[in-house]
């Protein structure tokens, strides 16, 4: 079965600082993998999505994420992060890997913005 | 863009009541919609998929009596959780995606409280 691992519950970031928030799956062929944002109490919103090609892919907010088939990861990047970015962000894999099914959600990254 | 609205947006009811929450697609024709359940501060597990015109498929542990859902057209499904206990108070999530494409919209969210 799929997974997906998000090993840090929490980060803490100055705001116009780097941020690099990590992500592994377990699947065993090319995986379709996604990475919202949700804000509390709100739905979610895709940042970026990888399916194939390229495997540097640019998302909405200025945010980016790297597919590593060796490290089995998909790592979000964003370079200067602004106040308005603290939020709760997932990482998913798409089931069977047809685009036809449901995601597994990793556990989540809280993002909070330090002045 | 698509657009999946979710109503209602929060809702309290009584414990032994039922409550049915609506998914819509407004700008596309879902042949498949998804229902996810958020516990707090923790991921979205995936409860159901449902396909247009057809029963929907449940993932192990979710009680298909208890979580009726029904997606008689192509642009809205309804998840109704029956007698409810404080024990289902979560946050329910819909997503819905198009035949032939590779994501799925996801609406607005649920908050579902029992008392």
């Amino acid at each position: 079965a799929q997974s997906v691992t998000q090993p840090d519950i929490h980060i803490t970031v100055s705001e116009g600082a780097s941020l690099e928030l990590r992500c592994n799956y377990s699947y065993g062929a090319t995986p379709y993998l996604f990475w919202y944002v949700q804000s509390p109490g709100q739905g979610l919103q895709l940042l970026l999505k990888y399916f194939s090609g390229d495997t540097l892919v640019q998302g909405i907010k200025g945010f980016e994420a790297e597919f590593k088939r060796s490290q089995s990861s998909f790592n979000l990047r964003k370079p200067s992060v602004h106040w308005s970015d603290a939020a709760e962000y997932f990482c998913a894999v798409e089931r069977s890997g047809g685009g036809a099914d449901g995601l597994t959600f990793g556990k989540g990254t809280h993002l909070i913005i330090q002045p | 863009g698509a657009v999946v609205s979710q109503h209602p947006s929060r809702v309290i009811c009584k414990s032994g009541t039922s409550v049915k929450i609506e998914c819509r697609s407004l700008d596309f024709q879902a042949t498949t919609m998804f229902w996810y359940r958020q516990f707090p501060k923790q991921s979205l597990m995936l409860m159901a998929t449902s396909n247009e015109g057809s029963k929907a498929t449940y993932e192990q542990g979710v009680e298909k009596d208890k979580f009726l859902i029904n997606h008689a057209s192509l642009t809205l499904s309804t998840l109704t959780v029956t007698s409810a206990h404080p024990e289902d108070s979560s946050f329910y999530i819909c997503s819905a995606r198009e035949s032939g494409d590779t994501e799925a919209f996801f609406g607005q969210g649920t908050r579902l409280t029992v008392v």
